[in-house]
């Protein structure tokens, strides 16, 4: 089973309201992503990082930002959410090679 | 046009039956192919990953990567209702220089495999 977790697993919240999704790996792995997906919908990649305190912003434009303070944490925060921000988001960390990717389960998020 | 194409479906197969799903693609410099089942509120997990062409067996499911068409296949045998998921291929280039991946996803096929 992977290592891998993120928090909260649901979340519903007010139009200006800040959060933070948590994404936590045991595995040591140094490249970690976050994508969205919506339904019947691409995942796309929103930002990734590949080690300690190195942060990128993917393809998909994001009003969110990331850090990468510890190896095992990459928390993603929207500063102001809004209804647009209404997605699931994936995070996911890779090892030494392709087979070695794991997933989290996911956040759905709703913003009112 | 976008970088991967797949056939979002919906599938509908009995129990038994083979199945075959697809993704085209247009970046000729993908190296890295995958296949991904993902189960309805998880994240995915990956199935399977090839290198560059050719095939490659897991038990009842088989991928098949032909380069020269840009088209990339998976193959389950012998289909299960728990097989009942949507299927995600996703390609990606090594950055050499920061040793790591970019994966580009397909939408996603949702599969149903009916007892």
């Amino acid at each position: 089973e992977a290592d891998i977790y993120q928090t909260p697993r649901y979340l519903v919240i007010g139009t200006g309201k800040k959060i933070t999704l948590e994404c936590s790996q045991t595995m040591g792995h140094d490249k970690m992503y976050w994508y969205q997906q919506d339904p019947g919908m691409e995942l796309h990649l929103i930002h990734y990082s590949y080690g300690v305190n190195s942060t990128e912003k993917g393809d998909l434009s994001s009003e969110s930002t990331v850090s990468r303070i510890r190896t095992e944490h990459f928390p993603l925060t929207l500063e102001s959410a809004r209804p647009s921000h209404t997605s699931q988001y994936l995070c996911a960390s890779i090892g030494g090679g392709l087979n070695e990717q794991f997933f989290g389960p996911g956040t759905r998020l709703t913003v009112l | 046009q976008k970088e991967v194409e797949q056939d979002p479906g919906p599938l509908s197969v009995p129990e038994g039956a083979i199945v075959s799903l697809n993704c085209t693609y247009s970046n000729s410099a993908f190296q890295y192919f995958m296949w991904y089942r993902q189960y309805s509120r998880k994240g995915p997990e990956l199935l399977m990953y090839t290198y560059s062409s050719g095939n490659k067996e897991d038990g009842r499911f088989t991928a098949q990567v032909d380069k020269s068409s840009k088209y990339i296949s998976l193959f389950i045998r012998d289909s299960q209702p728990s097989d009942s998921a949507t299927y995600l291929c996703a390609m990606s280039f090594l950055f050499s220089g920061a040793g790591s991946y970019q994966l580009t996803f397909g939408k996603g096929t949702k599969l149903s495999v009916i007892p």
